[in-house]
């Protein structure tokens, strides 16, 4: 039923190692998105695609990659990850013409050790 | 800058009793108002969302309010369950992407616990 599904659900990564984590979706949406959400805090976006337009936000680092080989898939890609990229990283989907209704995946809660 | 935020942090109610979950807005702009639930280890989930013309909308068991004036927003959960457990988030539709999508601004989320 999961329509929105993010694997892994736990990523352990070293400082410095880059890391990949990954995103599907059933729902056939345009507009796939990445969160950043640290403890206790408000997700906060990283970008997004329409199609296979990328947008960033602008107060995205650097380390923050992404890329989007089809419909379904979304791939957050982080270079050199650090103690303070510790967080939980959800994915999202939205239709077109729908401006509130986002669908989330369950997060991948990523620890850098 | 745009903001959302929530006065407080926490709320605790009793079973069967009525929840109110409170949130300042600083973007007059901004023509949608949602509230999200999110429950734990789970992604947000869409709850219901109002439009800046609108002062009250009605869900199944939730309502929420927009008072312009003071730039206020809030969830009144009817008859609150223990499956209402969560960190409920207000958030604001910020600008439209081009071809399609919308930035949502989360404010910081309030911890809803059941007592039994």
């Amino acid at each position: 039923d999961a329509m929105v599904i993010q694997n892994p659900r736990y990523q352990v990564t070293q400082f410095g190692k880059p890391v990949t984590l990954s995103c599907s979706q059933t729902l056939n949406h345009n507009v796939m998105y990445w969160y950043q959400q640290k403890s206790s805090q408000a997700p906060k976006l990283l970008f997004h695609y329409y199609d296979k337009d990328f947008n960033n936000e602008a107060d995205t680092p650097d380390n923050f990659q992404s890329r989007r080989p089809n419909t379904s898939f979304c791939f957050l890609d982080i270079r050199s990850p650090g103690l303070g990229d510790a967080a939980m990283y959800l994915c999202a989907t939205s239709r077109v013409g729908s401006p509130t209704e986002a669908f989330f995946g369950q997060g991948t809660r990523l620890t850098v050790v | 800058g745009e903001s959302v935020g929530l006065h407080l942090p926490t709320l605790s109610v009793q079973e069967g009793d009525n929840s109110i979950i409170n949130c300042a807005y600083s973007n007059s702009a901004s023509d949608y108002f949602i509230w999200y639930k999110q429950e734990s280890g789970k992604g947000p989930q869409f709850i219901i969302d109002i439009r800046s013309n609108m002062d009250k909308r009605q869900g199944q068991r939730v309502t929420v309010l927009l008072n312009k004036t003071v730039k206020h927003l809030s969830l009144q959960i009817a008859a609150t369950q223990p499956g209402d457990s969560a960190v409920y988030f207000c958030a604001e539709k910020g600008k439209e992407f081009t071809g399609g999508g919308n930035k949502l601004t989360f404010g910081t989320g309030t911890q809803l616990k059941v007592e039994l």
